[in-house]
Formats: C-alpha cells, structure tokens, sequence
C-alpha cells in the first residue's frame, strides 16, 4: 500500500507560469516532507523541505504547503523556467522514527515548455 | 568537497557474474542507503545501515549484498541471483536534523548486464 502518492505522473507548463505538483500521504505518523529533484541520469537533489509545525515553507521560487487534515502537500514553483524540467519526488518520514529510510512517491515528471 | 561519490558510472556485466558498486560519503553521516531505479518508475530501497556493522534489508533486497565496515563506505554487490540487474543504482547518505531525517544521494551508477 503506497503510503505516499503523487497522483499526476506528469505535467506540463508553460514558462514564466506557476507549477503546482502535488502529494498525498496516508500515514499520521509523518510529519516531515521533502521534494527532491531529479534530472536524467543524475542522483534527487534535495529541494525543500517543511516539519508539520508548519504550513508553508519558501525557498527563492520554490513553496511547500502543507495540509496536515487533508494529508496533502504541494510543491508551487514561481515562475516556472525551462531548468526545473525534471521529475519531481515527494517523501515523508515521521520524527519518531530517527533516521530510517524516507518513504518515497513515484513521481512527477513536470515540463516547462519555453 | 563534501559529498557521496559513486563509482563507477557506467558498469557492464556478463551473465552469471557478481559486480560490486561503490559508494563513499564524506559527510559524516551516520546512516547510508542503497536505492534502485528503473526507466519510468520511483526509487525502490534495497538496503539501508543506521550504524556501522549493522544493515536492514529494503523492499528488494533479494539477489543484492551489503557490508557497513565503515562510516564511510557503504558498498553493494550485485550478484547473479539478482534476475533483473540492469537499472540505474543510487546511493544515498544522511544526517537527523531538528525535524527529520534528510537523505543526500550520489550521481548514481549505471548497470547493464550484457
């Protein structure tokens, strides 16, 4: 059972607009998540992260929400440029279970059409 | 510079043989992972270590070997149980901060079975 879904496999976008990418989770106990970038051929790079004490986290063009009722999160990319084509994973984890393995969603491959 | 490198990027095996991957970090972190990738899907967790000398099985750990002899290394065999050898294999590090544990992966290895 997927603990952590990213329902929309891919997205398009035109440039300069805003991507949204979103993920669901299912477990109560997460209550840390992460976006993690990934270009072909090449290892996630760590994007963004955000701790269930709070709702919003922004880093440059890049926010995450969180919507601890709904268990939902989203990634919100402003403006969208060529460069953040790439796939997209969300993760989770919960604090009580120090520093075992993320859980991961299958991903979104998101494309910025110039 | 910091960092988890992989070696080597590129490997070619014949049927039958074992391969080994390398992986070290310079990150000082406590616990390493091992993921597997395949064209169009997520990351899928094959081990993962806490500590040294010690190692958990992930969720396809059949056909694959680990050893943890050190804080830095984190190596995985590819052995010929393994029915499905060729994918792209990242490793990954990480560090528990105030609100969870972030995972930092490598540039990834790819395996071809020839």
């Amino acid at each position: 059972d997927q603990q952590v879904k990213q329902n929309s496999p891919s997205l398009s976008v035109q440039e300069g607009r805003i991507s949204i990418l979103n993920c669901d989770y299912t477990n109560s106990m997460f209550d840390y998540f992460l976006w993690y970038k990934k270009y072909p051929a090449e290892g996630p790079t760590f994007l963004i992260s955000i701790s269930s004490i709070k709702d919003k986290n922004e880093d440059g063009r890049f926010t995450v929400f969180l919507n601890k009722s709904a268990k939902h999160l989203s990634l919100h990319i402003v403006p969208s440029q060529p460069g953040d084509s790439a796939v997209y994973f969300c993760a989770a984890s919960s604090s009580f279970s120090g520093n075992t393995p993320l859980v991961f969603g299958k991903g979104t491959r998101l494309s910025v059409i110039a | 510079d910091g960092g988890i490198t992989q070696s080597p990027k590129y490997l070619f095996r014949k049927e039958g043989q074992n391969v080994t991957l390398s992986c070290e970090q310079n990150l000082n972190h406590d616990a390493m992972y091992w993921y597997r990738q395949d064209p169009g899907q997520g990351l899928r967790l094959i081990y993962y270590s806490q500590i040294v000398n010690d190692f958990q099985k992930g969720d396809i750990a059949e056909g694959y070997s680990v050893s943890r002899e050190k804080k830095e290394s984190f190596p995985l065999t590819v052995t010929s149980a393994q029915k499905n050898p060729t994918a792209f294999y990242l490793c990954a590090s990480s560090i528990l901060g105030d609100f969870g544990n972030t995972i930092y992966f490598g540039e990834g290895s790819w395996l071809t079975v020839v």
